[in-house]
């Protein structure tokens, strides 16, 4: 199975920030890289696939890039509503893994 | 506007059984592959279950192949999971998750989109 680590586990940020969460395959994905948020109690929500494509609807503020085994999931300003939990999944193989999740808090 | 809804969590003892649903609204469900994910208290994301458009096709994490099985009634606009031989470890939120593929030709498995969710049924295993 491809295992997905993603880091930082958490982060600390404050409204404005920039932040970047990085996701590291165990082999070659190539671009079949996807990016989630979820925030309490919710379902998650799907914000990036293809590495870098921005789903309908979501903010221009989220932008994905990589390639191969390294991706990384950038919010250019951090505000209030973005503080939750972030994942990656790959879907280039079966089965299908996610990353553990980068919690963003507020600091 | 794009709806699912599970049904059918609930509390089971170990080694039982318990088979979920998922009514999809406003839109043509047999046009669309589905998923099921599922989230344990407190922890991430598991991808558990696809299955195909027309059914021909699915697929399983290791965790719980041989004890789930996916289907779908596409007269119904419905998706299922039945689950057998539940342990502990199956206690979790399960998702029903459209799964979008807006590419064709090479990139057709490339543009593919976890695009609508569910809220999730609770499924507890527990004596």
């Amino acid at each position: 199975d491809i295992q997905m680590t993603q880091s930082p586990s958490s982060l600390s940020a404050s409204v404005g920030d920039r932040v970047t969460i990085t996701c590291r395959a165990s082999q070659g994905i190539s671009n079949y890289l996807a990016w989630f948020q979820q925030k309490p109690g919710k379902a998650p929500k799907s914000l990036i696939y293809a590495a870098s494509s921005l789903q309908s609807g979501v903010p221009a503020k989220f932008s994905g890039s990589g390639s191969g085994t390294d991706f990384t999931l950038t919010i250019s300003s951090l505000q209030p509503e973005d503080f939750a939990t972030y994942y990656c999944q790959q879907y280039h193989t079966y089965p299908l893994t996610f990353g553990g999740g980068t919690k963003v808090e507020i600091k | 506007e794009v709806q699912l809804v599970e049904s059918g969590g609930g509390l089971v003892q170990p080694g039982g059984s318990l088979r979920l649903s998922c009514a999809a609204y406003g839109f043509t469900f047999s046009s669309y592959e589905m998923n099921w994910v599922r989230q344990a208290p407190g922890k991430g994301l598991e991808w558990v279950s696809y299955i195909s458009n027309n059914a021909r096709t699915m697929y399983y994490a290791d965790s719980v192949k041989g004890r789930f099985t996916i289907s779908r009634d596409n007269a119904k606009n419905s998706l299922y999971l039945q689950m057998n031989s539940l342990r502990a470890e199956d206690t979790a939120v399960y998702y029903c998750v459209r799964d979008l593929r807006s590419g064709s030709g090479t990139y057709y498995n490339l543009y593919r989109q976890f695009d609508y969710w569910g809220q999730g049924t609770l499924v507890t295993v527990s004596s």
